[in-house]
């Protein structure tokens, strides 16, 4: 079954620093991969997603994101984090039955310290 | 959140009533998903449907029902047999792989 893990449910950043979220999956096939933000009492919204092609994806808000297959991660980056970035962020790979459904993970929560 | 509505934001219940949650788009999307969520348990999938007069069950459907009648509109319900019905509920549409979410429903149970 398919599956999405992220280990850790809040990561503390000074604000300049680079961030890194961690995901780690579990697919039959290959994975379609997405990353998805949520501020508080509002829905998600769309960073970025991988489905095929260069490793590297960039996506919004200078967000980028890295497929390793050996190691069956997508790890969320940005080089420099802002206060604004703190935020709530879900990890999702689709459901590989070609249904569109998505399975996310639990979340993890950034925190960006000035 | 553009393009998906949902109302109210906030919507408070008697326990044993039950309660349609509103979810329109105007994307033209065909399919339409249900999630919940709940404090560190990420989102959960209730009910989704590709298209209009046909939808399936997701993970935690029991307690719940939806209809799809219309391509822009996926109310759900949820019903006095939901055990806990306090949580936020998503609603989403896709066309091809992205899902684009509406601003959600906090729906408070005493």
């Amino acid at each position: 079954a398919q599956s999405v893990a992220q280990p850790e449910d809040q990561v503390n950043v000074a604000e300049g620093n680079p961030l890194t979220v961690k995901c780690t999956y579990s697919v039959s096939g290959n994975p379609y991969l997405f990353w998805y933000v949520q501020y508080p009492n509002r829905g998600l919204q769309f960073l970025l997603k991988y489905i095929t092609g260069d490793n590297l994806v960039k996506g919004s808000y200078g967000f980028e994101a890295e497929f390793n297959k050996s190691q069956t991660s997508f790890h969320l980056k940005k080089p420099s984090a802002l206060v604004s970035d703190s935020a709530l962020y879900f990890c999702a790979v689709r459901d590989g039955r070609n249904t569109g459904k998505l399975i996310f993970g639990q979340g993890t929560t950034l925190q960006v310290k000035p | 959140d553009g393009g998906i509505t949902q109302s109210p934001k906030y919507l408070f219940r008697k326990e044993g009533q039950n309660v349609t949650l509103s979810c329109e788009q105007n994307l033209n999307h065909d399919a339409m998903y249900w999630y919940r969520q709940d404090p560190g348990q990420g989102l959960r999938l209730i009910y989704y449907s590709q298209i209009v007069n046909d939808f399936q069950k997701g993970d935690i459907a029991e307690g719940y029902s939806v209809s799809r009648e219309k391509k822009e509109s996926f109310p759900l319900t949820v019903t006095s047999a939901q055990k806990n019905p306090t949580a936020f509920y998503l609603c989403a549409s896709s066309i091809g792989d992205e899902q684009y979410f509406g601003p959600g429903t906090r729906l408070t149970v005493t």
